[in-house]
């Protein structure tokens, strides 16, 4: 089993660019999350899908980031424009709504905006 | 507002001895809580949960104990390793939150130092 696959793993871009960040879940899992880790806040969910629809994204900061799922296999977290504020790791994981509540987390991928 | 909280940001200890890492909450709605483990450049990664309506989950090395009258649960590690040396996550799910489903709300962590 490949785990969860994110990319990319670096992101280095300039304060006002779009930055696409991807995710591949588990195969058969039905729910895939977006986290974001800072010193301060520790780990914050962002969003999360169950069977590809978004039930909760109350953590999302603001209108500049935006999520999709298009397919079960498939998620992308988009922030437009990007500003240096949001420099930080940001992980997906995804689990099985089986009752273990367990999540399975990517590697992360490390966004600086300069 | 942090409902899940990890109060000491490190700990370190020396190897061979017990590790105790600390975790509380304030949401009474919790009923299932969750130690993760990150290592640098990694991902967290599950390492033993339990339910509320247990009080101890042991898994080799690894115990946790929920004491839900205090909201409060801890992860015992004995004897304690240098691969130990992780940064420890503690997480809390509610069935019957709104929007809970298997949603889990992350405290801040607490890094882990194991000496030799």
């Amino acid at each position: 089993d490949a785990g969860v696959i994110q990319s990319p793993r670096h992101e280095v871009t300039e304060m006002g660019q779009e930055v696409t960040l991807r995710c591949k879940p588990i195969s058969g899992h039905n729910s895939l999350f977006w986290y974001r880790q800072t010193m301060m806040r520790g780990l914050e969910l962002l969003i999360y899908f169950n069977n590809n629809v978004p039930i909760d994204d109350s953590g999302m900061p603001e209108d500049r980031f935006s999520a999709k799922m298009p397919n079960a296999s498939f998620s992308t977290l988009k922030i437009q424009p990007s500003e240096p504020r949001d420099s930080a790791v940001y992980f997906c994981a995804s689990s099985l709504d089986d009752g273990t509540d367990t999540q399975y987390f990517g590697p992360g991928t490390r966004l600086t905006v300069l | 507002d942090q409902q899940v909280k990890q109060n000491s940001p490190s700990l370190s200890v020396q190897e061979g001895r017990i590790s105790i890492l600390n975790c509380d909450y304030t949401n009474s709605m919790f009923d299932y809580f969750l130690w993760y483990k990150k290592y640098p450049a990694e991902g967290p990664t599950f390492l033993i949960s339990i339910s509320s309506i247990k009080d101890k989950n042991e898994d080799g090395r690894f115990t946790v104990f929920l004491n839900k009258s205090a909201k409060h649960l801890s992860l015992h590690i004995v004897p304690s390793q240098p691969g130990d040396s992780a940064v420890y996550f503690c997480a809390a799910s509610g069935r019957g939150l709104t929007g809970g489903g298997n949603k889990l709300t992350f405290g801040t962590g607490t890094q882990l130092k194991v000496e030799l």
